[in-house]
């Protein structure tokens, strides 16, 4: 089945510094990929919508401005937070869908567990 | 988009069939309703999808009634490597699925 990566798996920075989370679909292409945050014990929470050569879609309540979100290749979507705060300590998730296949199903890559200390 | 609702819990013991339900009153017409399942610190995994009556592949069954407001996800068997959080999400077909919203989740637990 279609794969899909993050970079990296885990990461922990100093409160104030930007991290940036890469998504990649290894063997597909997606015009389309999906950003979440799941905090513990809770149910993903769609952050943004990233279009490939086009701004992203943002869920309200999503800062913009602190969650860049860089769609510039069909196989490659990177999210990042910028001066990140403890609060923003979570699991990033995100997902695509093969643009060439008339299908369904959605692939999630592996998650980022960020810790802001 | 349609809103699901599920238990928040359930236990079983290995070898028994599991059943979960999921409300979705509010099911359009174009909606399908599709199960994923995730495994602690990993993103979720597709299992299966489907519009009405029963839809069954290699690892479960989907049992939707003919009214479509609620939809059934039956696991064979379960083993302990089944203890994850299964979700019942509700989409638009029309427009490929894409913007998935996740509910509560039902955190199954197999015991031995």
């Amino acid at each position: 089945g279609a794969v899909v990566s993050q970079h990296p798996s885990r990461v922990i920075c100093k409160s104030g510094t930007s991290v940036k989370i890469e998504c990649r679909s290894l063997d597909f292409q997606a015009t389309t990929m999906f950003w979440y945050r799941q905090f513990p014990k809770k149910s993903l929470m769609l952050m943004a919508t990233s279009n490939e050569g086009s701004k992203a879609t943002y869920e309200q309540g999503v800062e913009k401005d602190k969650f860049l979100i860089n769609h510039a290749s069909l196989t490659l979507s990177t999210l990042t937070v910028t001066s990140a705060h403890p609060e923003d300590s979570s699991f990033y998730i995100c997902s695509a869908q093969d643009s060439l296949v008339a299908s369904y199903e959605q692939y999630f890559g592996p998650g980022t567990r960020l810790t802001v200390t | 988009l349609a809103k699901t609702t599920q238990p928040i819990s359930m236990d079983s013991y290995e070898g028994q069939e599991v059943n979960i339900t999921c409300s979705h009153n509010n099911i359009a017409t174009n909606d399908y309703i599709t199960w994923y399942q995730q495994f602690p610190s990993q993103g979720p995994r597709f299992i299966i999808q489907g519009y009405k009556t029963k839809v069954t592949n290699e690892v479960a069954s989907l049992f939707i009634p003919a009214d479509r407001k609620s939809s059934t996800l039956s696991l064979p068997r379960v083993s302990l490597s089944d203890t994850a959080v299964y979700y019942c999400l509700v989409g638009d077909g029309n427009t490929g699925f894409q913007k998935l919203v996740f509910g509560t989740g039902t955190r199954l637990l197999v015991s031995p």
